[in-house]
């Protein structure tokens, strides 16, 4: 069946600008979330989904990024007032439940670059 | 913060040759999961080992958990040139939730 998908691929935007990356998780998937992974700082957790519960957004660097998930499917990541160290790539992976020990499968992600 | 760390950075091998990385962590998890990355995109899951099993198999991967070193391995077997990419490691603490934590990553290289 169709993975994670992620649109777009590849975002230049230039600083200060506002971004939005969507991310549209395998279906039937409860669980979503959002990664980052840039140089020098590895891959790290930005904020995941489950279901209609509230979201945990511990992982967000500032208030310039929020995400939701509309119907409990589609997911878009905005950027506000970009800036150059926003510039990495972003992953989204669903899982099919928020559960210890369950898979997460990864889209290919969008590569923000911030000029 | 990355809780993981892997050793080492990078590696390079011949085919056909078995491939070892390592990664430790430093709290308690729930389970250990190992991924592929290709060219820097997405990642693809590769085993899942808990923290009650020892051990697991999965075709030419084995890997390895040692909950009192905080430590796993994850073994490539007879390593093939589709193998080059870069490993990581991610765990899911018991403090945490279900969100991931990964492991700086090894580049591994398989040389034809």
């Amino acid at each position: 069946g169709a993975g994670v998908s992620q649109s777009p691929s590849n975002k230049v935007t230039e600083k200060g600008k506002d971004v939005e990356l969507r991310c549209d998780p395998i279906s039937g998937h409860t669980a979503l979330y959002w990664y980052r992974q840039s140089l020098g700082q590895g891959l790290e957790f930005l904020i995941y989904f489950q279901g209609n519960s509230a979201p945990d957004k511990s992982g967000l660097p500032s208030d310039r990024f929020s995400a939701e998930r509309t119907g409990g499917s589609v997911s878009t990541l905005t950027i506000q007032r970009t800036q150059q160290e926003d510039s990495a790539v972003y992953l989204c992976a669903s899982s099919l439940i928020s559960g210890r020990g369950y898979e997460q499968y990864f889209g290919p992600g969008t590569r923000l670059t911030v000029t | 913060s990355q809780q993981g760390e892997e050793d080492p950075q990078a590696l390079s091998i011949q085919e056909g040759e078995n491939a070892t990385m390592n990664c430790s962590y430093k709290t308690s998890i729930n389970n250990l999961q190992w991924y592929r990355q290709n060219s820097g995109r997405g990642l693809v899951h590769l085993i899942l080992i808990r923290s009650n099993e020892r051990e697991k198999h999965s075709g030419r991967l084995r890997v390895t958990l040692d909950t009192s070193k905080k430590s796993s391995s994850l073994l490539i077997t007879a390593s093939r040139a589709a193998d080059t990419a870069s490993y990581f490691c991610a765990t899911d603490a018991e403090t945490s939730g279900s969100r991931l934590t990964f492991g700086e990553g090894t580049q591994l290289t398989v040389n034809p």
